[in-house]
């Protein structure tokens, strides 16, 4: 099925870096999400993003809907060690909600 | 209880059993939905209910059986599964199909 290219795979950063990860897709989407994973827990929505341009916070997280409708950005600030999960994208139109490969971040104190 | 829900978080069967896995959503959503998601996978949608209608299967073996008695339930019945169905299986709900998904804890399954 159809993917999102989502990069870097993974990332190993020191405590108070800030980090940053993006979405592509050979596809427009209406809707762009940013989900967290947990070990041993299911994703948990960050943001959600609903218009092209869009730039939205939540704490020091700040993820943007790219101009194009194909790609999103999130930039976590000032890192933290509970920082370390699997961030996912998703893309969403009317017929369908695709996911990104996630991106794996790891944080040293 | 709030959220999405599911039980068991862990469950370890034999290839030969028969068992249920179960998602309950406290959000008055009208989708659900259940994904399967392996080690070093993206996730996979396996079934989409809208309005407790199936209205999305994904190539899924047989094996692998949905029900949805009511807006707020929805079960995976799993007969005779292979040791490569081993995996997080993740049930989420939203107000409309597609939109943002709220996703339980899974349910941890190794098949043995």
């Amino acid at each position: 099925g159809q993917q999102l290219n989502q990069s870097p795979q993974s990332m190993f950063i020191q405590e108070g870096e800030d980090v940053s990860m993006n979405c592509t897709s050979s596809s427009i989407f209406n809707t762009w999400l940013w989900y967290k994973q947990d070990p041993g827990e299911g994703p948990v929505l960050l943001i959600a993003l609903y218009k092209a341009g869009e730039l939205t916070s939540n704490g020091r997280l700040t993820a943007q809907f790219g101009i194009t409708r194909k790609d999103s950005f999130l930039n976590i600030s000032a890192s933290i060690p509970s920082d370390v999960g699997i961030y996912f994208c998703a893309g969403s139109n009317t017929d369908k909600l695709i996911f990104g490969t996630g991106t794996r971040l790891q944080v040293f104190p | 209880e709030t959220g999405v829900t599911q039980t068991p978080r862990h469950l370890v069967m034999g290839m030969t059993n028969k068992k249920s896995l179960k998602c309950e959503q406290h959000l008055g959503h009208n989708a659900m939905y259940w994904y399967k998601q392996s080690a070093k996978k993206p996730l996979e949608l396996m079934f989409v209910y809208s309005l407790e209608e199936r209205v999305e299967n994904n190539s899924v073996p047989s094996r692998f059986s949905p029900e949805c008695p009511n807006s707020s339930h929805l079960f995976l019945h799993l007969h005779t599964l292979q040791p490569e169905d081993s995996a997080l299986y993740l049930c989420a709900s939203s107000q409309e199909r597609n939109n943002e998904q709220f996703f339980g804890p899974g349910t941890r399954l190794t098949v043995l």
